[in-house]
């Protein structure tokens, strides 16, 4: 049984441009989350997708933005990339009803 | 809002030795979930262990147990009898009781484990 899957698995930018992060959730779930994880820190939510809609978001500007594709599915995209946006970008699916969350091993962004 | 505070950048435990991870929570939010998770430099965050606010006892997994005191709003993580895998990076985190339909996770600064032999 897959886990979750986040491609690609590291990623160089230059400031300015735009990216797109992709990822497949576990097999069942149909709710997927995107992190930001800067060198050090914890991982801060960004946004939540369940039935193709974002349903929460976190304090991250508009140049973030993302979609759910009906096989539950999701990318996260950013433009006009900054130096700060350089991080680990977590995704994590989860199901309806429960509590669980799996995490993939996320994509590490540099933006030079 | 909710806040989850680490205040142990690092830790070193000695091999099959028990440590204490501390994590202290801030919420307004009636019922709640705390979780653990483990971050190896590869970068996925591993779930350890779940407590509900209104659990009567505190969660065990195997070598992990969380001992919750919600008065204190403390959720600490303790591993028994440490090995060289579980030097990690080492996550508490939160979120609201799932029936309030938001379920962002809020983590902490996280604590930076190393077992030693």
């Amino acid at each position: 049984d897959a886990g979750v899957t986040q491609s690609p698995t590291h990623l160089i930018k230059t400031r300015g441009q735009q990216v797109t992060l992709r990822c497949s959730p576990k097999s069942g779930h149909d709710t997927v989350s995107w992190y930001q994880q800067a060198l050090g820190q914890g991982p801060q939510f960004i946004f939540q997708y369940y039935e193709e809609e974002e349903r929460q978001r976190g304090n991250f500007p508009d140049r973030f933005s993302g979609h759910q594709f009906p096989n539950y599915s999701s990318e996260l995209n950013v433009n006009a990339l900054l130096l700060g946006d350089s991080a680990l970008y977590l995704c994590a699916s989860s199901s309806t009803g429960h509590y669980g969350y799996t995490f993939g091993s996320g994509t590490r962004l540099t933006v030079v | 809002a909710q806040k989850i505070t680490q205040t142990q950048p690092g830790m070193f435990v000695q091999e099959k030795e028990a440590v204490t991870l501390d994590c202290t929570y801030d919420t307004s939010d009636p019922s709640y979930g705390l979780f653990w998770y483990k971050q190896p430099s590869s970068g996925e965050m591993i779930f350890l262990i779940y407590q509900g606010s209104y659990d009567q006892q505190n969660a065990t997994e195997g070598r992990y147990s969380l001992n919750f005191q919600k008065a204190r709003k403390s959720a600490n993580l303790v591993i028994s009898a440490s090995q060289l895998g579980d030097s990690a990076m080492y996550f508490c985190a939160m979120r609201p009781k799932m029936d309030t339909g938001r379920r962002a996770l809020t983590f902490g600064s996280g604590t930076r484990l190393q077992v030693q032999p």
